[in-house]
C-alpha cells in the first residue's frame, strides 16, 4: 500500500515552461487536493477534487490546472511557470472532505528561474 | 491576522524534556489536525481530534473548543522529534494551516 505518490521530488523550470506535477492514491480516497508551502505561511490550497470528474478551485489557483479523469490520479499542471510559482508543492488525498485523516505525498521542490 | 496561529514559532529542547505546542484558531471548526514534517521530507498526519484528548506513545494532543485552543504535548523528547508541527483546523470547506512550529531536540 504505497499511499499517497507524488512526482517529481525536485525540478527545475525555465520561466514559461509548462509541467504537470503527478499524483496518484491507491486508497480509493474521494477528495484529493493540491497545496504550495512557502517561508512563513502555512500551507495554501490550489485545487481540489471531492470525485472523478469533479475539480474547483482553491485559494490561489491562478497559473495552474487540474483534472481528475479517475479516482486515482489528481495531476496539477502549471501552464507558464513563473518565479512566484517557486515553492513546495503537496498533494493530499482523504476519504472525504469531512472530519477524516489526511494523508500527504512527498511534496515537490519547485524552482522557477 | 491569520486564522490559526501557532506558538511558539521555534523552540529547542534537551533530550527528555516535556514539550508543549499551542494552537489558537479563529473560526468555526469541525475537526483539528496536528501534523508532523520532517526536514527535507513528506508531511504525516499525527492527530485529528474534535473534542477532548488523544494520546499516540509519548505524543498527547488536547483541545477547547470553547476556548479555541488546542494543544501538542510530547514527553521524554528525543532527537528524532526535531521536526515542524503543523496545526490545521476544517472549516467549512477547507483545511486551514497554521504556519508550523520549528522543534529541535538535542542530546
Amino acid at each position: 500500500n504505497a499511499g499517497v505518490t507524488q512526482t517529481p521530488k525536485f525540478q527545475v523550470l525555465k520561466t514559461g515552461q509548462s509541467m504537470t506535477l503527478q499524483c496518484a492514491q491507491d486508497m480509493n480516497h474521494e477528495y484529493m487536493s493540491w497545496y504550495r508551502q512557502d517561508p512563513g505561511m502555512g500551507l495554501r490550497l490550489i485545487h481540489y477534487s471531492v470525485g472523478a470528474g469533479i475539480t474547483d478551485q482553491g485559494e490561489v489557483p491562478n497559473g495552474y490546472n487540474v483534472s481528475r479523469s479517475t479516482t486515482e490520479d489528481f495531476p496539477l499542471r502549471l501552464l507558464s511557470a513563473a518565479p512566484s510559482q517557486t515553492s513546495v508543492y503537496f498533494c493530499a488525498s482523504s476519504y472525504s472532505n469531512l472530519n477524516t485523516e489526511a494523508f500527504f505525498g512527498q511534496g515537490t521542490r519547485l524552482t522557477v528561474v | 491576522k491569520n486564522e490559526v496561529e501557532q506558538s511558539p514559532q521555534n523552540l529547542t529542547a534537551q533530550e527528555g524534556e516535556f514539550i508543549t505546542i499551542n494552537c489558537s484558531y479563529s473560526v468555526g471548526i469541525s475537526a483539528l489536525h496536528w501534523l508532523q514534517q520532517h526536514p527535507g521530507g513528506g508531511i504525516v498526519s499525527l492527530f485529528m481530534l474534535s473534542s477532548g484528548k488523544k494520546k499516540h506513545g509519548r505524543l498527547i494532543a488536547t483541545i477547547n473548543i470553547q476556548e479555541k485552543h488546542s494543544s501538542l504535548h510530547i514527553t521524554a523528547s528525543h532527537p528524532r522529534d526535531s521536526a515542524v508541527y503543523i496545526c490545521a483546523v476544517r472549516g467549512a470547506d477547507k483545511l486551514i494551516f497554521g504556519t508550523g512550529t520549528r522543534l529541535q531536540v538535542f542530546p
